[in-house]
């Protein structure tokens, strides 16, 4: 159980252009997704917290309209990196909860932005 | 702000030995401690985590102590196998109910074979 899905796996596109990329949980409703952004070797770095039907929640140094958030259904949660650019290249991962303290993590994306 | 520490950032160890993970976090709202494995290239996978109200947990090899007092949490692998080579993230929630989290740095274990 808690299997969460993310597509694509992987990504290569021209700069300036926009990506989606969609996280399910396949086995559960969540209530809350979570997207993070990982650097070769380091930590994830929370991005944005979105609720089912709500706005996501930004966190601080992240551009709420570089990186759009939308949570249609309880286990849907989409990620648009908007007009992208070299710099946005990197590791994307986003995770899911069943409304208690638990995150359940996809596959991730890895964005190459030429 | 809030923060988690985490050492060491890299481990090597013998196969079949012990392998010890440190963290410090600084928020003392924080009532759940999750540890993290995670292999090149792919997701974060859940290895044992543990909440406030308890001191120890144990899962098999993996075990988890927290020091409420101290803001200290410790993963604990024993018997390692070259299979648990990886990097283990420790995270704390950021106060209660939010359900976020703040990731340590990460530590990367080798189990030499």
């Amino acid at each position: 159980g808690a299997v969460v899905s993310q597509h694509p796996s992987r990504v290569i596109c021209k700069s300036g252009t926009s990506v989606k990329i969609e996280c399910r949980s396949l086995d559960f409703q969540a209530t809350t997704m979570f997207w993070y952004r990982q650097f070769p070797k380091q930590s994830l770095m929370l991005m944005a917290t979105s609720n089912e039907g709500s706005k996501a929640t930004y966190e601080q140094g992240v551009e709420k309209d570089k990186f759009l958030i939308n949570h249609a259904s309880l286990t849907l949660s989409t990620l648009t990196v908007t007009s992208a650019h070299p710099e946005d290249s990197s590791f994307y991962i986003c995770s899911a909860s069943q409304g208690e303290d638990t995150q359940y993590f996809g596959p991730g994306t890895r964005l190459t932005v030429l | 702000g809030e923060n988690v520490e985490q050492h060491p950032s890299t481990l090597s160890v013998q196969e079949g030995d012990s392998a010890v993970i440190k963290c410090t976090y600084s928020d003392s709202a924080s009532n759940y401690f999750p540890w993290y494995k995670q292999e090149l290239g792919k997701r974060p996978q859940l290895i044992i985590d543990i909440r406030s109200n308890v001191g120890e947990k144990k899962d098999q090899r993996i075990a988890v102590t927290l020091n409420k007092t101290a803001k200290h949490f410790s993963l604990h692998i024993t018997e390692t196998q070259p299979e648990d080579s990886a990097v283990y993230f420790c995270a704390a929630s950021r106060g209660a109910g939010t359900y976020k989290y703040i990731f340590g740095t990460g530590t990367r274990l080798k189990v030499l074979a």
